[in-house]
């Protein structure tokens, strides 16, 4: 299976702290998504890293990518009890049918 | 509102009964996908869509059937459901196939007794 793998599976925090989640993947990549799941519902879509870029920040989310180690980070600064949810990285693997492949996903809990 | 919409949000039937799921997307987005998630194996692609008319396996396809006359829509059809088809179901929509974000709707609970 070519499913990226999150790293840890879960993690607690209390509000205001920073939440570090890692994704390693296999082969080479064009890009690295992340995407966050609320309870009862869809994946949302948070950033997106291209294989040539090394980090990129939208409000306090902060992603890197080190192709070297084919692995990935999703920080989040400053954590709120509404950042509870499963966190997950998809990986868009170089190949001519290539598809957008998702790991089995981190659930992050923000204690109040 | 453009967005992605799936139907029903739960559904219950019985082994060996045919049932159909159904997504439809107002971005007028080229690929469409359909993963299910469960517990211990994440999101797993059963087929995708490029452009109407055109549709490929995915990672679990047995058991599935797909198909796409109108772009805006997905539909995915168990033709013999079993309980190991019990899941939840998300439709996405995206640009692209992997290269652009993929737009999900809200899942389809999806119980078979």
């Amino acid at each position: 299976s070519q499913q990226g793998e999150e790293d840890p599976q879960a993690l607690s925090i209390q509000e205001g702290e920073n939440a570090t989640m890692n994704c390693s993947y296999k082969t080479s990549i064009n890009n690295l998504q992340w995407y966050r799941q609320n309870s009862g519902r869809g994946l949302v879509h948070l950033i997106l890293i291209r294989s040539n870029e090394r980090e990129k920040h939208s409000g306090r989310l902060r992603v890197t990518l080190d192709t070297s180690k084919k692995s990935s980070s999703l920080l989040i600064t400053a954590s709120r009890a509404a950042d509870t949810a499963s966190y997950f990285c998809a990986t868009d693997y170089t190949g001519a049918n290539s598809k957008l492949t998702f790991g089995k996903g981190i659930t992050l809990s923000v204690r109040p | 509102d453009a967005g992605i919409t799936q139907s029903p949000r739960y559904k219950i039937t019985e082994t060996g009964r045919q049932v159909t799921l159904m997504c439809h997307q107002t971005w007028s987005h080229s690929y469409m996908f359909w993963y299910r998630q469960d517990l211990g194996h994440g999101l797993r692609l059963i087929y995708y869509s490029a452009a109407a008319d055109i549709t490929d396996k995915g990672e679990v396809p047995d058991g599935y059937v797909v198909s796409r006359s109108k772009t805006e829509n997905f539909p995915l059809t168990l033709e013999s459901a079993t309980r190991s088809q019990t899941s939840v179901y998300f439709c996405a929509s995206s640009e692209d196939r992997g290269r652009s974000p993929l737009h999900f709707g809200n899942g389809t609970r999806l119980t078979v007794t």
